[in-house]
């Protein structure tokens, strides 16, 4: 198993721009969210999904969107880049909402 | 809404000893998760320790324990026997029962204590 990747680890953008961060699970876990890590403060969830085809938004959704169209995937969307979004994106996974939650190695992003 | 409060931004200790560190929350939930993450300097976030609120026995795996105290709404990690791996930031975090599904899995962290380990 490869677990949780996520692509790409490093990306840098201009104020204004569009990416897509990918997230994949090989373990067929039904819940999968979105976090961002900034410094001195711990994670923050910005969406979560319990299943494919149902997300729900998280503490910091704004100017993120994601959807879940397959089990195995969960992309995150940035609209229109801003600086204030420049931060550590982590993807995790779970088999259950209870059970433990499995990280993908973050991606680095700067906002420029 | 729940809150987690890490008050040690920072420690540091001697190989071979043990390092506890504090983890506060706040929730009026009575059945509730609490987590120990440990991220290394690779960014990995990787579980060390999980207690149940509804059982009473504090867990333990290997050289890592807590200290679950419901009442006081305080969730203590102890690291025995440091060692060099042990260097990493560590984050408590809180995940609420509910319904599974209604529940989600929402993950609430404090703000991380960063462990060094001296050699």
């Amino acid at each position: 198993n490869a677990g949780v990747t996520q692509t790409p680890k490093f990306q840098v953008l201009k104020t204004g721009q569009s990416m897509t961060l990918q997230c994949a699970q090989d373990m067929n876990h039904e819940y999968m969210s979105w976090y961002r890590q900034d410094p001195g403060m711990g994670l923050r969830l910005i969406h979560y999904s319990v299943g494919a085809g149902i997300t729900d938004q998280g503490e910091v959704p704004n100017g993120y969107n994601v959807s879940r169209s397959t089990t195995e995937d969960f992309p995150l969307r940035l609209l229109s880049a801003a600086p204030s979004q420049t931060s550590v994106y982590f993807c995790a996974s779970s088999y259950l909402a209870i059970n433990e939650q499995f990280f993908g190695p973050g991606t680095r992003l700067t906002v420029l | 809404a729940q809150t987690v409060t890490q008050s040690q931004p920072e420690m540091s200790v001697q190989e071979a000893e043990t390092v506890t560190l504090s983890c506060t929350y706040d929730t009026s939930e009575n059945n509730y998760y609490l987590f120990w993450y440990k991220q290394p300097p690779s960014r990995q976030m990787i579980l060390v320790i999980r207690q149940e609120a509804y059982k009473q026995q504090n867990a333990t795996e290997n050289r890592f324990s807590v200290n679950f105290q419901k009442a006081a709404k305080s969730f203590s990690l102890k690291i025995s026997d440091s060692q060099l791996g042990d260097t990493a930031m560590y984050f408590c975090a809180f995940m609420k029962h509910g319904e599974i599904k209604a529940a989600g899995n929402k993950l609430t962290f404090g703000g991380g204590t960063r462990v060094l380990v001296k050699p």
